[in-house]
């Protein structure tokens, strides 16, 4: 069964600084894993699809990366700011037990980036 | 303006009380979804619906039901069956069910039983 993981659930940073956040799966046969935004008491934003052949994704100051036969992507944020405060989640695209196909959800790491 | 819109925001239910959830889009996405969300946990698929008149149960579909009769509306009624329905709802589309596909995601409701 697919679990996906995020770690740590809760960080605190200084602005300007740089960070990363983890994601984690356990089964690496996904067709791509997405990193989404959430604001808090809002829906999600798409940030970045890294599709399973790929080994990176950039949009600005946002890079992921996937190493698939670990299990693992990051999200690296570069010179974060207030305004990156939110919740980060971090999706999987899999094919399910049914066969059909599947995202999982890992349960998000909060961001807060302090001014 | 185009999206997902989802209504009402905040919505409270009495214990015993059917409630229902409202879901638009006018992407003109085939697919359409609905997740329920609890603190500390990811997002957890009620139904989907591939087309009009399709849908498909979810992982935690128990104690809710929907319906697709338009391309653009997906409504979703929490049940009496639902045994703890207080959580953040949220809708989502795509264009298809395909797996390159984002899904756009709606405001989402909080609802809370009192």
């Amino acid at each position: 069964k697919q679990e996906v993981t995020q770690i740590p659930a809760a960080l605190s940073v200084p602005e300007g600084e740089n960070l990363v956040l983890n994601c984690s799966f356990t089964d690496s046969a996904i067709y791509n894993l997405q990193w989404f935004r959430q604001d808090p008491g809002k829906g999600l934003t798409s940030l970045l699809l890294i599709q399973s052949s790929q080994r990176e994704q950039t949009s600005g100051r946002l890079n992921a990366s996937l190493d698939k036969s670990s299990g693992r992507s990051t999200l690296y944020i570069a010179a974060s700011q207030p305004g990156d405060s939110a919740t980060y989640l971090c999706a999987v695209n899999h094919i399910g037990d049914t066969g059909g196909f599947k995202t999982i959800f890992g349960a998000g790491t909060r961001l807060f980036v302090k001014a | 303006d185009g999206g997902i819109t989802q209504s009402p925001k905040y919505l409270f239910r009495k214990e015993g009380q059917n409630v229902t959830l409202s879901c638009e889009q006018n992407l003109n996405h085939d697919a359409m979804y609905w997740y329920r969300q609890d603190p500390g946990q990811g997002l957890r698929l009620i139904y989907y619906s591939q087309i009009v008149n399709d849908f498909q149960k979810g992982d935690i579909a128990e104690g809710y039901s929907v319906s697709r009769e338009k391309k653009e509306s997906f409504p979703l009624t929490v049940t009496s069956a639902q045994k703890n329905p207080t959580a953040f709802y949220l809708c989502a589309s795509s264009m298809t069910t395909g797996v390159t596909d984002t899904q756009y995601f709606g405001p989402g409701t909080r609802l809370t039983v009192l």
